[in-house]
This record gives C-alpha cells, structure tokens and sequence, in this order.
C-alpha cells in the first residue's frame, strides 16, 4: 500500500525566488491538504484540495497557491520568496466523506536564503 | 486563545511511567480529534482518532475526550525511551469549512 510521496526532500532557494512542491497521495485518497511547519510549532494550515478544486485556505497570501491534477496528486506553488518560507512543507492525504483522518508524506525542507 | 492548545513541555517521564499529554480546544462543534507523533526532523505519524465521549484504547495508547469541558487527553502507559517525541493535537473545525487545527505540539522525554 503506497504512502504519501513529496518531492523533491530538501530545497534551497533565493529570496525572490519562485518554488514548486509535489505530492502524491495515499492509494485510495482522494484529497490532499498541505500545510507550513516552522521550528517548534504545529502544522498551519495552507490549503485543501479536492475534485481539482481548492476547498478551504488557512491564513496564506495568495504567494501560495495550488494545484491537482486528476491523478488525485497536487502541486504547491510559492512565488516570490521571503526568509520567513523557510519551513518543512507536509503534504497530507484523506479520503473525502469517509473520515477526517489525514495522513502525511515525508515532507519537504525549504531554505530561503 | 488560540483554537487547539497543549500543555507546554517538555515533558520527562522516567522508563515504565504514564504519560499524560493534554489538550483543549475552542471550537464546542468540533466532533473529531487526533493525536499525531513527530519523532525529530520527520514528519507527523497518526497514532489515535478519537470521535466519541470517553476513552479509545489501542495497546499501550489511550486517548480520552470530554465534550463538555473540550479537552482531550493521551495517555502512554508503560513509557518507553522510543515513545521520545512530540505529540501533536488535532481537531477538525467544522465551522470553518473542515479545517483540522493542530496544537502546538508538546515534547515528550522518557529517560531510561
């Protein structure tokens, strides 16, 4: 049973700089929600996706936006780069209607220099 | 207040002990709740769902939910040193369209 994938694991980027995260959900899932977590904190959330479409948002600026493509797999596009992106990115899957439990990928570390 | 809060750690706990993490949440409409563990520099591992009044036991894990007072709680019985992490809370926010809201996390230390 395959897990949650995202790549690429590690990123290094210039301010200013534009970045691309990917994922690829859980056999089965149907939704991917991503979400922000800095040093010592909690997951925030970012966005939800589901039916290729964005469902709900957390308090990000449109800098962050999204994508998924019928495959059920979503991108996570962040434009114009600040020193406060760095973070580990976390993709999570679930299955819509059936239960809230969200499962998460390896993540991805960004560094915004 | 901020909508899903834990107890600040970190936590010690000697080897064979009971640890207790909690958690309480803003939201009386929210109707489920997670625990996630975060072993350092991974990502977070769901360990518990809890939907229902009362406690939920899987093996050495229980979590415990109180409606009324909207807290939750996890208790690991029999610590031990690979139970070191930080355990996170979650609870999905119905009344903000389906958000699942994570705590800030608390650290958890079993000495051996």
């Amino acid at each position: 049973d395959a897990g949650v994938t995202q790549s690429p694991t590690h990123l290094i980027k210039t301010r200013g700089q534009q970045v691309t995260l990917r994922c690829s959900p859980k056999s089965g899932h149907d939704t991917v929600s991503w979400y922000q977590q800095a040093l010592g904190q909690g997951p925030q959330f970012i966005f939800q996706y589901y039916e290729e479409e964005e469902r709900q948002r957390g308090n990000f600026p449109d800098r962050f936006s999204g994508h998924q493509f019928p495959n059920y797999s979503s991108e996570l596009n962040v434009n114009a780069l600040l020193l406060g992106d760095s973070a580990l990115y976390l993709c999570a899957s679930s299955l819509q209607g059936y239960s809230y439990e969200q499962y998460f990928g390896p993540g991805t570390r960004l560094t915004v220099t | 207040q901020k909508e899903v809060e834990q107890n600040s750690g970190p936590l010690s706990v000697p080897e064979g002990a009971i640890a207790s993490l909690n958690c309480t949440y803003s939201d009386r409409v929210s109707q489920s709740f997670f625990w996630y563990r975060q072993y350092s520099g991974k990502s977070p591992e769901l360990i518990m769902s809890i939907y229902s009044n009362g406690d939920k036991e899987d093996g050495r894990f229980t979590a415990q939910l109180n409606k009324a007072s909207q807290y939750v709680s996890l208790l690991i019985r029999d610590s031990q040193p690979s139970d070191s992490a930080t355990y996170l809370c979650a609870a999905f926010f119905y009344n903000q369209g389906g958000k699942l809201i994570f705590g800030q996390g608390t650290e958890l230390s079993v000495k051996p």
